[in-house]
């Protein structure tokens, strides 16, 4: 059973509102990612992460940021929330101290900016 | 670069049938491919995975999936389809791209009929 955390589920707010997501796993993974995925269509990843204080731009460019400044906390922060913002966003965590292995998600988070 | 492709957006099988989802990858060196499954307002769950070795994979809750390097394929297979297993299905390929990233197709969905 994969233990990472996202929190909150559903997070309906405000245009221009800071908001905060956080993502945490205790399973000692050194390698975080956020993915954003829209109704009933692919996975993006917006972020990445290595390691304590490795963070990296996906491929899906973002207005959000990230910080790893723990090893099992990996939260994803946008500044001033707009409507286009409004998706789920999957957090997963893989590979402790192994190259390759494979991701383990968080339940997500569905955010509306209304 | 390195990409996936689901050729179906969405199947319907009858319950008690069997079923093959397809997915084909671009990727230049040895593939590392997985099969997640989503339910609706959910994470993802790792069905199974294919690193080396025997290129036909046995994962969780009945599913295979066989890796054919010819075809640049990995299609996900299960013998006799239950009504739980109505979900969206995504492959997805682990690759090295300044470190190693999951690369996700733009999935399945699977309806099943009773």
């Amino acid at each position: 059973e994969a233990d990472i955390y996202q929190t909150p589920r559903y997070l309906v707010i405000g245009t221009g509102k800071k908001i905060t997501l956080e993502c945490s796993q205790t399973m000692g993974h050194d390698k975080m990612y956020w993915y954003q995925q829209d109704p009933g269509m692919e996975l993006h990843l917006i972020h990445y992460s290595y390691g304590v204080n490795s963070t990296e731009k996906g491929d899906l460019s973002s207005e959000s940021t990230v910080s790893r400044i723990r090893t099992e906390h990996f939260p994803l922060t946008l500044e001033s929330a707009r409507p286009s913002h409004t998706s789920q966003y999957l957090c997963a965590s893989s590979g402790r101290r192994t190259a390759v292995a494979e991701a383990f998600f968080g339940q997500g988070t569905r955010l509306t900016v209304v | 670069a390195q990409s996936v492709t689901q050729p179906d957006i969405h199947i319907t099988v009858s319950e008690g049938a069997s079923l093959e989802l397809r997915c084909n990858y671009s990727y230049g060196a040895t593939p590392y491919l997985f099969w997640y499954v989503q339910s609706p307002g959910q994470g993802l769950q790792l069905l199974l995975k294919y690193f080396s070795g025997d290129t036909l994979v046995q994962g969780i809750k009945g599913f295979e999936a066989e890796f054919k390097r010819s075809q640049s394929s990995f299609n996900l297979r299960k013998p006799s389809v239950h009504w739980s297993d109505a979900a969206e299905y995504f492959c997805a390929v682990g690759a090295f791209t300044g470190g190693f990233k999951t690369i996700f197709g733009a999935g399945t969905r699977l309806f099943v009929k009773a």
